[in-house]
């Protein structure tokens, strides 16, 4: 059981815009930023969104993500055959005094 | 950008321990926190702790308090992961994963070393 709460699955159509959802509390992303990670299969996570939005070098703009309350979202438009992977959200929980994860989402481009 | 490069995969007995390396290739090692993420086939990531070198002190999961040790090797910019009193719900990929501190994204990450615990 997670933290942090992520649906566990998620599809579209190349082209189409997709978003993932990660919810949390008061002790998680309501007071810490959220961090979003990729797993292409067979591989390790890549940080892609630090600190709520920021993107590190090497993902283009169609990703985005944003956080409002103890909720938090990742965004995917102009979606491609390459997008597809697990997705995980992270943040700092006080009340834990460690990092914790979500459960992932397995995207699946149609 | 820091390379991580992880030890080999193993097959563990069940009852024994495990000891993974992680070296560190550029960036400043001391400076950096170290932390360890496994994920069991099928599921999603589970951090175990983490270490920032320059000051030493190791800080755990609740779940791994007691079983797990994390140390570094500062000589050979290598961190090491310990895990006692495996049992088959061991069995997993473990990922060092590095940060500015153990509250901040990581950034750079191993390639994943699988462990299987099987008699």
């Amino acid at each position: 059981q997670s933290v942090l709460t992520q649906p566990p699955s998620a599809s579209g159509t190349p082209g189409q815009t997709v978003t993932i959802s990660c919810s949390g509390s008061s002790s998680n992303i309501g007071t810490n930023t959220v961090n979003w990670y990729q797993q292409l299969p067979g591989t390790a996570p890549r940080l892609l969104i630090q600190n709520n939005g920021q993107r590190p070098s090497g993902f283009p703009d169609r990703f985005s993500g944003s956080k409002s309350g103890t909720s938090a979202s990742l965004a995917i438009s102009g979606l491609q055959s390459e997008d597809e992977a697990d997705y995980y959200c992270a943040a700092w929980d006080d009340s834990l005094s460690s990092p914790v994860f979500g459960g992932g989402t397995k995207l699946t481009v149609l | 950008q820091v390379q991580l490069v992880q030890s080999g995969a193993e097959v563990k007995k069940p009852g024994s321990s495990l000891k993974v390396s992680c070296r560190a290739f550029g960036g400043s090692f001391s400076t950096s926190a170290y932390n360890w993420v496994r994920q069991a086939p099928g599921h999603g990531l589970e951090w175990m702790g983490s270490l920032l070198p320059f000051f030493g002190t190791p800080k755990y999961a609740q779940n791994f308090q007691g079983r797990v040790t994390i140390t570094a090797d500062e000589n050979t910019n290598t961190a090491y992961m310990e895990l006692s009193s495996l049992t088959s719900d061991d069995t997993a990929v473990y990922f060092c994963a590095k940060g500015a501190s153990t509250s901040s994204p990581f950034d750079s990450w191993g390639q994943g070393t699988l462990v299987t615990v099987s008699s």
